[in-house]
């Protein structure tokens, strides 16, 4: 268990939609990454936030937005859903900003289904 | 620009094979390296790091050996169990300036099995 917490574990909705998947990371780490892993794409940067700032943006599609919030936990929207959006979509977690030794901790993943 | 190459998979061994994963990086300045295992049905999660030249990572009798001259960082076991069957990541952490690629920059992955 790395502590860091997703919810929920699966989704499964329909295209045009929206959904929010929510993760809350390890206690007392500032940093929150979202990846998307798909069997044709591989594992995905989208965005990373530092207490509650943005602080850099991956291949992430404009209907994708995400927020970190006071208390540290991040939040992914997903709208306007299409069948290529179904993947896994992962949250980490960093003590600190970002450095290049720091070792991100993965939470369990969200698996998104989109029919 | 800041990449990754792991060797393709899948890899299949039998139980006490010796297990090597070749990885290869390029990158800008003095970066860190990473082995994350990813379990059926399960997040990513640290296997070891290395962070200066000529470091070695281990833990749960894998190793990696951080080679700047080779710039790579391949990971070996001397002798696999059915339970190591995963997938491996090798990654390199750099420093964040921002940017589309964020700090921790993957390879492709290469799943291995075991069989008893």
């Amino acid at each position: 268990d790395s502590g860091v917490t997703q919810t929920p574990k699966h989704l499964i909705t329909a295209t045009g939609q929206r959904v929010t998947l929510r993760c809350s990371p390890r206690s007392g780490d500032l940093s929150v990454y979202w990846y998307q892993q798909s069997l044709d794409q591989g594992l995905q940067f989208l965005i990373h936030y530092y207490n509650g700032e943005e602080r850099a943006k991956g291949n992430i599609l404009e209907r994708f937005s995400a927020q970190q919030f006071p208390d540290l936990h991040s939040e992914l929207n997903l709208s306007s859903l299409e069948l290529g959006d179904s993947a896994l979509y992962f949250c980490a977690s960093s003590v600190a900003g970002g450095a290049e030794q720091e070792t991100q901790y993965f939470g369990p993943g969200t698996r998104l289904l989109v029919l | 620009g800041n990449s990754v190459t792991q060797m393709e998979g899948p890899v299949t061994l039998s139980e006490e094979a010796f297990l090597t994963i070749n990885c290869t990086y390029t990158a800008t300045g003095y970066p860190s390296l990473f082995w994350y295992v990813q379990y059926p049905g399960e997040g990513l999660q640290l296997l070891l790091k290395a962070t200066k030249a000529d470091d070695k990572g281990s833990n749960k009798g894998f190793e990696a050996t951080y080679r700047k001259e080779t710039t790579s960082f391949h990971l070996e076991k001397g002798s696999v169990q059915v339970s190591d069957s995963a997938v491996y990541f090798c990654a390199l952490g750099r420093r964040n300036y921002g940017g589309s690629q964020g700090n921790l920059i993957f390879g492709k992955g290469t799943k291995l099995s075991v069989k008893p």
